[in-house]
């Protein structure tokens, strides 16, 4: 398999501008997360999927931000407006369930590394 | 408010010797703890796990040590080698969700 892949792996926009963040998850897997890393607050999880339907949307910064799952090899997440304080690397990530309640290791993939100016 | 804290955000250490992560959580009901590894452009890659039932848990050369107690687990790298050299970040996981530190640099030396 080819690991979870993101696109695109660099973006850089103006602010105000709506940025789209792609995600595939590895094939299988029924959760899907999207994180956020900057120095400051490490990474920080924005919301994750269980069969494509958002289950914990409590870190979604602010209504600018919103994420999507349309099926289950795919997802989006989508900043309108950008702002340069959005300026971070974002992640996707995926797992298998667990039958302890856990979550089994999550694979990310390679990171968006966004640019707001 | 950080709910797992990683207060040492680097760590130099000699090739061959013992590296030591440290990590700190807040809440009690936390019940699994992971440390994951990230290399530069790179995403996190799984290391090690630990169950709260458990106070240690090895891998070969990598040890997850947890003190429920203190809210404190470390991760304890022996021998240390120069690929080891990235940024480490530990993780508590109330159910589904994990909750992660803002990570520690360690860099290895050879």
């Amino acid at each position: 398999d080819a690991g979870v892949i993101q696109s695109p792996r660099h973006e850089v926009t103006e602010m105000g501008q709506e940025v789209t963040l792609r995600c595939k998850p590895i094939s299988g897997h029924d959760y899907l997360f999207w994180y956020r890393q900057t120095m400051m607050r490490g990474l920080e999880l924005l919301i994750y999927f269980n069969n494509n339907v958002p289950i914990d949307d409590s870190g979604m910064p602010e209504d600018r931000f919103s994420a999507k799952m349309p099926n289950a090899s795919f997802s989006t997440l989508k900043i309108q407006p950008s702002e340069p304080r959005d300026s971070a690397v974002y992640f996707c990530a995926s797992s298998l369930p667990s039958d302890r309640g856990h979550s089994y290791e999550q694979y990310f993939g390679p990171g968006t590394r966004l640019t707001v100016t | 408010d950080q709910q797992v804290k990683q207060n040492s955000p680097s760590l130099s250490v000699q090739e061959g010797r013992i590296s030591i992560l440290n990590c700190d959580y807040t809440n009690s009901m936390f019940d699994y703890f992971l440390w994951y590894k990230k290399y530069p452009a790179e995403g996190p890659t799984f290391l090690i796990s630990i169950s709260s039932i458990k106070d240690k848990n090895e891998d070969g050369r990598f040890t997850v040590f947890l003190n429920k107690s203190a809210k404190h687990l470390s991760l304890h790298i022996v021998p240390s080698q120069p690929g080891d050299s990235a940024v480490y970040f530990c993780a508590a996981s109330p159910s589904y969700k994990y909750i992660f530190g803002t990570g520690s640099r360690l860099k290895v030396l050879a």
